[in-house]
């Protein structure tokens, strides 16, 4: 059974950092492609960025509210995705979910439930 | 980037209604479009994969079409269960976009 379970939310102040973590199993970890969506309260989901697997060039993208304020990483021998986020704005205050992503062209297949990262004064 | 606008934003039905919701992209995804539901409190589960494969323990009353930038998402007999909100996503560029979503109210 996949399971994916994201840890690292909290309160943070704008400006501040917070490095959010997703520990997958249940898959081959270092062959799948991993991103992460978030989810404003209230509002819609919001495609963040993805990595893809190390085989397959290891490249990450990004949407542009988080171009150059975030950054995707994994460690295939943890099974662990991480996206560390700097320059925290209140805008994003989200529950950020951590996901598999079924290669190139594919949907997003499974989800974790999601962490809740509030950023506040 | 591509765009995804789906319509409408909120619709109320009834059990047994045929319900449609559309997703149009701003430039052309072949059938690289994703259909997902999202009940409160809940993670998203995948419906319809590449416009409109259904995924696996999905009921068959979902089903999806479309190619180009025009898309579909129907639901033959709406049941309470679907009573939930519905996104639309594109996996055709690298920058996997969602519609704005669609809320789905059972009368």
């Amino acid at each position: 059974e996949v399971q994916l379970v994201e840890s690292g939310g909290g309160l943070v102040k704008p400006g501040g950092s917070l490095r959010l973590s997703c520990a997958a199993s249940g898959f081959t970890f270092n062959n799948a492609w991993m991103s992460w969506v978030r989810q404003a309260p209230g509002k819609g989901l919001e495609w963040v960025g993805r990595i893809e697997s190390k085989n397959d060039g290891g490249t990450t993208n990004y949407a542009a509210p988080v171009k150059g304020r975030f950054t995707i990483s994994r460690d295939d021998s943890k099974k662990t995705l991480y996206l560390q986020m700097n320059s925290l704005r209140i805008d994003d205050t989200a529950v950020y979910y951590c996901t598999t992503y079924s290669g190139q062209g594919g949907p997003i297949d499974y989800w974790g439930q999601g962490t809740l990262v509030t950023v506040s004064s | 980037d591509i765009q995804m606008t789906q319509s409408p934003s909120s619709l109320s039905a009834s059990v047994g209604d045929r319900v449609t919701i559309t997703c149009r992209a701003s430039q052309s995804i072949s059938t690289y479009l994703n259909w997902y539901q999202q009940k409160p409190g809940k993670a998203p589960r995948l419906l319809i994969y590449t416009a409109s494969s259904l995924q696996s323990g999905v009921p068959s009353r979902f089903s999806g079409s479309g190619s180009g930038t025009d898309f579909t998402l129907t639901i033959s007999s709406l049941q309470p269960e679907d009573s939930a909100s519905y996104y639309c996503q594109q996996s055709y560029s690298s920058l996997g976009a969602f519609g704005q979503g669609t809320n789905l109210e059972i009368k």
